[in-house]
Formats: C-alpha cells, structure tokens, sequence
C-alpha cells in the first residue's frame, strides 16, 4: 500500500496563477482532509471531506476550493494564488472522524 | 474557538528523558495524540490516550493526562539522536465533529 500520496511535491507561482494539488490514498478511508502548515503555527485545517462527493469548510478556507469526485481522490485548488498561501500543505484521510490520521509526504509551494 | 498550546522548542542530551507538554482547552476532548514530524515528513502518529485514561505507556514513551488540568505530556525515555523531530500534541471531541486541532509542535533537538 502506497498509503496517502501528494502530487507535486514542490511548486513555485506566480501571484495570480492558479493550480490544483492532488491527495490520493488506498486505504479505501472515508474522511480526508487538507492542511497547511506554517512556522509557528502548527497545522490548520483548510477544507475537509466526510465521502465521496462531500465537502466542508475547516478553520482557513477562504481562497482555496476542493472536490471530492472519487473516494480516493481529495483535490485542492487554488483560483488565484496570493503571496500569503505560501506554505507547506498537507493532506490527510482517516477510517472515521476521531480516528488516527495518515499523512502524505506533503507539497512545499512559494507565491511570488 | 478551541486551542491547544506547546512550547516551542525543547533540547536534551542524549540518554536523558524528555517531557514534552501540552495544555488544551476543549473540556469534551475525547482523544488526544502525539504526533512526530521528521524533517521534510509528514505527521507520523505516535500515540494516544482516550480522555477516560490517565496515563499509558509504550515501550520508551510515557503519556500522561492531567483532565482537570487539561494538561497532556509525552515523556520519552533514553532520548536517541534519532528523535529529534517536531512533535504534535493534538485533541479531538464530539463538539468539534471529531476534527483534530493541532498544538503549533515542539521542536526536540537531542545532542550527543
């Protein structure tokens, strides 16, 4: 098992531009979750998703937008990258809410 | 909305314990987690303890769970080299759907 992967692993754009990071996981899980992580401040929850088709706001969503067409699948997007989105951005999934998170190795991108 | 605070930073010698602490503030917790982040890595979990329990011990690790308090710790016992890493005290609860909210880490650095 691959457990959670994250592509890419580093990007670097330009303000204004957008892109997609894509969270896959094999361990067939029902909840995923997208984080960011910055210095000093820990990991906080940008969107989450409960199943296939299913979204929700975490704690810092604004400028971010997820889909979840597939179970395994857990996207998050950027329309307009802004300077303040630079970041290392984790994804997550979980067998239930509560339960022990899996990471992926996480995506390092810079805003310029 | 809730917290979960952490010292920053913390170093010892090798071979020394470590104790590593956490105060969080959601009195409905009902699980609270260690986590170990390794250099460019994502979140490893290390272990847990549910909110009923007041302590529990895993080969070198030692958690311990104050409730009235709100206070969680992670002891480490003959600290290696090998766990210098950042570590994540992390809780969840019913109020929260379940979601974790993260401490901002703690940075171990072990010396030989």
């Amino acid at each position: 098992n691959a457990g959670v992967t994250q592509t890419p692993k580093f990007r670097v754009l330009k303000t204004g531009q957008s892109m997609t990071l894509l969270c896959a996981q094999d361990m067939n899980h029902e909840y995923m979750y997208w984080y960011r992580q910055d210095p000093g401040m820990g990991l906080r929850l940008i969107h989450y998703s409960v199943g296939e088709g299913t979204t929700a706001k975490g704690e810092v969503p604004d400028g971010y937008n997820v889909s979840r067409l597939k179970k395994q699948n857990f996207l998050l997007g950027l329309e307009s990258a802004a300077p303040s989105q630079t970041s290392v951005y984790f994804c997550a999934s979980s067998y239930s809410h509560g339960s022990e998170q899996f990471f992926g190795p996480g995506t390092r991108l810079t805003v310029l | 909305g809730e917290d979960v605070e952490q010292s920053l930073f913390l170093s010892v010698r090798e071979g020394d314990s470590s104790v590593i602490n956490c105060t969080y503030t959601d009195s409905s917790s009902t699980y609270l987690y260690w986590y170990k982040q390794e250099p460019g890595a994502g979140l490893q979990l290390l272990t847990y303890i549910f909110s009923n329990m007041d302590m529990k011990q895993d080969q070198r690790l030692t958690v311990l769970l104050n409730k009235k308090d709100k206070h969680l710790s992670l002891r480490i016992a003959d600290t290696q080299t090998g766990d210098s890493a950042i570590y994540f005290c992390a809780e969840s609860s019913y109020n929260q759907g379940g979601k974790l909210i993260f401490g901002q880490g703690t940075e171990l650095s072990v010396k030989p």
